[in-house]
């Protein structure tokens, strides 16, 4: 199984320019994270979803949009790009909550540069 | 509040050493503590984790701690080895189905072991 798959690999973005990156799992996972990774902050939540058609803000959502049309893919879009959206954006997928073995499948992430 | 604070930030270890990393919270109503490790250019990867019934959770080298009162937990990485450099996350949740069961991560710890 790929698990879950995000391209691209690495972007560079002029400031003001858009885009999607694109996040797809293939476990039939209901529940979809975006999180950004800054050097010493952790993993911060942009955007979740519990199912399809269904999507909520997280922790940092500004600047950013989601879509949740089929139960495998997840995109994140950025419009308008800011320097500050410079980062290493990761998407995961999970089973409902329950059970100990419980947890995130995360993918190798997008490097996206804004310039 | 939804922080979770973690250290050290950074830590160096020998060879055959014991790695201690700990976590504080503050939302009691988290009830799901992971650990995720997470090598470079990949994404984190669950490691082990701990629900709140229980004081310790020991899977091969590696051991959560969790004290309720509090609000802590730590991971202790015995006769820690080269090959567990990589940077270490905390994480906190609460079951709620309905709202996807977000995680919180600490700001992450980077352990080196040398040979």
């Amino acid at each position: 199984n790929a698990g879950v798959t995000q391209t691209p690999k690495f972007r560079i973005l002029k400031i003001g320019q858009s885009m999607t990156l694109q996040c797809a799992q293939d476990m039939n996972h209901n529940y979809m994270y975006w999180y950004r990774q800054d050097p010493g902050m952790g993993l911060k939540l942009i955007y979740y979803s519990v199912g399809a058609g269904i999507t909520d803000k997280g922790e940092v959502p500004n600047g950013y949009n989601v879509s949740r049309s089929t139960t495998e893919d997840f995109p994140l879009r950025l419009e308008l790009a800011a320097p500050s959206q410079t980062s290493v954006y990761f998407c995961a997928s999970s089973q409902p909550p329950g059970g100990l073995n419980y947890g995130y499948t995360f993918g190798s992430g997008t490097r996206l540069t804004v310039v | 509040q939804q922080q979770v604070k973690q250290s050290p930030q950074s830590l160096i270890v020998q060879k055959g050493g014991i790695s201690i990393i700990n976590c504080a919270y503050e939302n009691t109503a988290f009830d799901y503590f992971p650990w995720y490790q997470q090598f470079p250019g990949k994404g984190p990867a669950l490691l082990i984790a701990i629900r709140p019934d229980v004081s310790e959770k020991k899977e091969g080298r590696f051991t959560i701690s969790f004290n309720k009162s509090a609000k802590q937990f730590s991971l202790h990485i015995m006769d820690s080895q080269p090959g567990d450099s990589a940077t270490y996350f905390c994480a906190a949740s609460m079951s709620e189905e309905t709202s996807g069961s977000r995680l919180t991560f600490g700001e992450g710890t980077q352990l080196t072991v040398n040979p």
